[in-house]
């Protein structure tokens, strides 16, 4: 199916292990971008994408890695978690210009 | 520091009447204004846009107010219904920015029958 799909949708991990969070969208947007969602602060940017291979911080980059080898996928790790990343995170996607398009979202929690 | 700013984290109104969701923003590099819903464990659903080149914009019962000397804009729902029950978020973006959106803290909407 055509859009944005995330994978997990739900995951329990432990403080230090590694951990992505995939991000795939079959429209061919150059732009793509990952939020996380946190009481209190709406939607922030973690990192964000123009092109493959073309990637930026955003507002709360700390601890997070991204790569962009191919248009479609923008996968989001976690190189050692911790419990200030318990978030649900969302990953968008744009075209051109105009509005971002939301994936489902990944419950993420760290014990 | 919050860029975006929703200062009313819920709203209740009854349905069929107005609903007036609220936004103020500090930068005024911004020049694009977009209004987002959310339902629970649903990604956020683009509503309604508003460049800074306009004052108003409308699509059905949805219509955007901005208001650039003030750094204002509101969001007016007519009639609300029960499945406008949801978060909205404010979000805004610059012409330098890539796209990339600052969004407002959220506001939950309840229409009551």
């Amino acid at each position: 199916d055509a859009g944005i799909t995330q994978s997990p949708r739900y995951k329990i991990t432990e403080t230090g292990r590694q951990v992505t969070l995939m991000c795939h969208q079959t429209w061919s947007h150059s732009y793509m971008f990952w939020y996380r969602q946190d009481l209190g602060h709406g939607l922030r940017l973690i990192y964000y994408s123009a092109a493959a291979d073309i990637t930026d911080k955003g507002e709360v980059p700390d601890g997070y890695v991204v790569s962009r080898s191919k248009t479609e996928n923008f996968p989001l790790t976690l190189e050692s978690a911790t419990r200030s990343q318990t978030s649900v995170y969302f990953c968008a996607s744009r075209r051109g210009e105009g509005e971002q398009f939301f994936g489902p979202g990944t419950r993420l929690t760290v014990l | 520091d919050q860029q975006v700013k929703q200062n009313s984290p819920s709203l209740s109104v009854q349905e069929g009447r107005i609903s007036i969701l609220n936004c103020d923003y500090t930068n005024s590099m911004f020049d694009y204004f977009l209004w987002y819903k959310k339902y629970p464990a649903e990604g956020p659903t683009f509503l309604i846009s508003i460049s800074s080149i306009k004052d108003k914009n409308e699509d059905g019962r949805f219509t955007v107010f901005l208001n650039k000397s003030a750094k204002h804009l509101s969001l007016h729902i007519v009639p609300s219904q029960p499945g406008d029950s949801a978060v909205y978020f404010c979000a805004a973006s610059g012409s330098d920015s890539w796209g990339k959106l600052q969004f407002g803290a959220g506001t939950q909407v309840v229409v009551t029958p």
